[in-house]
């Protein structure tokens, strides 16, 4: 059964259109995690959440934001697409962040700019 | 900064072979080792994982090995099969002075029938 989803699978959007990516998971862990990944590289760590704590990473284009309404959902937003921002977005979940747990995945959101 | 560098980037072998993949760390507070795979239009998947406290772990077909004086970590796969093909990632983690994971480049493994 999946444990970490991400909705839709596949993303459609015009350039400088908002769009919205989502994922839920059923772990209850306290951290959640969005990646960027392009083709042939490694994911991106685009910014976490260790429950209500919002943490980003220094190189997050301002673009890219997020929200965790509770522990279950985070959502990723995009405010003006270019088409650099056409990627894998990939959501992960992690127990906590003090005891180094591994990461679960979803399979991703592939985001297409027309 | 610190890094990961994942080496080969790409490998390929016949079934039933081995096939090791390696990766060197930069920064010493790292003490958490995970490999995930990745299959196509898929996300990564944990395989195996060790801790800085062990130097070898081997689960069936698959196996990590790290020394943390060289800091170097490595991924054995034997007697492989097609099903193995994909890429595979490794991370260094720490969790003390601020908490951080940074994967390698990735490593595409093919295994060829």
């Amino acid at each position: 059964d999946a444990m970490v989803i991400q909705n839709p699978r596949y993303q459609v959007t015009q350039f400088g259109k908002p769009v919205t990516l989502s994922c839920s998971q059923t772990l209850n862990h306290n951290v959640m995690y969005w990646y960027q990944q392009k083709s042939s590289q490694a994911p991106k760590l685009l910014f976490h959440y260790y429950d209500k704590d919002f943490n980003n990473e220094a190189d997050t284009p301002d673009n890219f934001q997020s929200r965790r309404p509770n522990t279950s959902f985070c959502f990723l937003d995009i405010r003006s697409p270019g088409l650099g921002d056409a990627a894998m977005y990939l959501c992960a979940t992690s127990r906590d962040e003090d005891s180094n747990q591994p990461q679960h995945f979803g399979d991703g959101t592939r985001l297409s700019i027309l | 900064g610190e890094n990961v560098e994942q080496h080969p980037s790409t490998l390929s072998v016949q079934e039933g072979d081995s096939a090791v993949i390696k990766c060197t760390y930069s920064d010493s507070a790292s003490n958490y080792f995970p490999w995930y795979k990745q299959e196509l239009g898929k996300g990564p998947q944990l395989i195996i994982d060790i801790r800085s406290n062990v130097g070898e772990k081997k689960d069936q077909r698959i196996a990590v090995t790290l020394n943390k004086t060289a800091k170097h970590f490595s991924l054995h796969i034997t007697e492989t099969q097609p099903e193995d093909s994909a890429v595979y990632f490794c991370a260094a983690s720490r969790n003390t002075g601020g908490f951080k994971t940074i994967f390698g480049a990735g490593t595409r493994l093919f295994v060829k029938a």
